[in-house]
């Protein structure tokens, strides 16, 4: 099975910094890789599809990329909202998934 | 609006059996791949299974054998059939149609609880 290795596993961050979440799978997966968000006691949220394809309605401020093993979630100026957890996730291999254990973005 | 509401969670002893639902609004579930998400508490998503629309079915090897994944056309439903329960079962379990092009969750259902203790 393809692991997902999330990096780091939390981080402290105040309103207006970059942020950047790497996201490493044990194989190559070309570009097929996913972000979500999660804020307690709700469902996840897709982000970032592909790498790099924002979902509509997302903030422009979320990007994504990478390619093959090493990818990148960035946040380009954090807002009060985005105090969440984040997860990758590898669908290159259609018969089992994987997410990445999860990074906590936290009010430093 | 795509809406998916799960149902079925609960209380069940260890090697007891539930089964939980996802009912799903306006889309077809059988002309799209879905998908079981769960979460432990205070823990990070774990996928569960997958049903493509073709019907074939695939599952995490945590729960290979005891899980099963179905959909009933008429309702416009998904299942998860949970036997051989075990204490590390216990999670929020999410339904979630999935986009065939990059297999990605695109909708969420709200998550079903299901604990599994004595």
């Amino acid at each position: 099975d393809i692991q997902m290795t999330q990096s780091p596993s939390s981080l402290s961050a105040s309103v207006g910094d970059r942020v950047s979440i790497t996201c490493r799978a044990s194989q190559s997966i070309s570009s097929y890789l996913n972000w979500y968000q999660q804020k307690p006691g709700k469902a996840p949220k897709l982000l970032i599809y592909a790498t790099s394809s924002l979902q509509s309605g997302v903030p422009s401020r979320f990007s994504g990329s990478g390619a093959g093993t090493d990818f990148t979630l960035t946040i380009s100026s954090l807002q009060p909202e985005d105090f969440a957890t984040y997860y990758c996730q590898q669908s290159y291999d259609t018969h089992t998934w994987t997410f990445g254990q999860g990074t906590k973005v936290e009010v430093k | 609006e795509v809406q998916l509401v799960e149902s079925g969670g609960g209380l069940v002893q260890p090697g007891g059996s539930l089964r939980l639902s996802c009912a799903a609004s306006e889309f077809t579930v059988s002309s799209n791949y879905m998908s079981w998400v769960r979460q432990a508490p205070g823990k990070g998503l774990e996928w569960v299974s997958i049903i493509y629309s073709g019907g074939d079915t695939y599952y995490a090897d945590s729960v290979k054998g005891r899980f099963t994944i179905s959909r009933d056309n008429s309702k416009n439903t998904l299942y998860l059939q949970m036997n051989s329960l075990r204490v590390e079962d216990t999670a929020v379990y999410y339904c979630a149609r999935v986009e065939w092009s990059w297999n990605y969750c695109h909708y969420w259902g709200q998550g079903t609880l299901v604990t599994v203790s004595s």
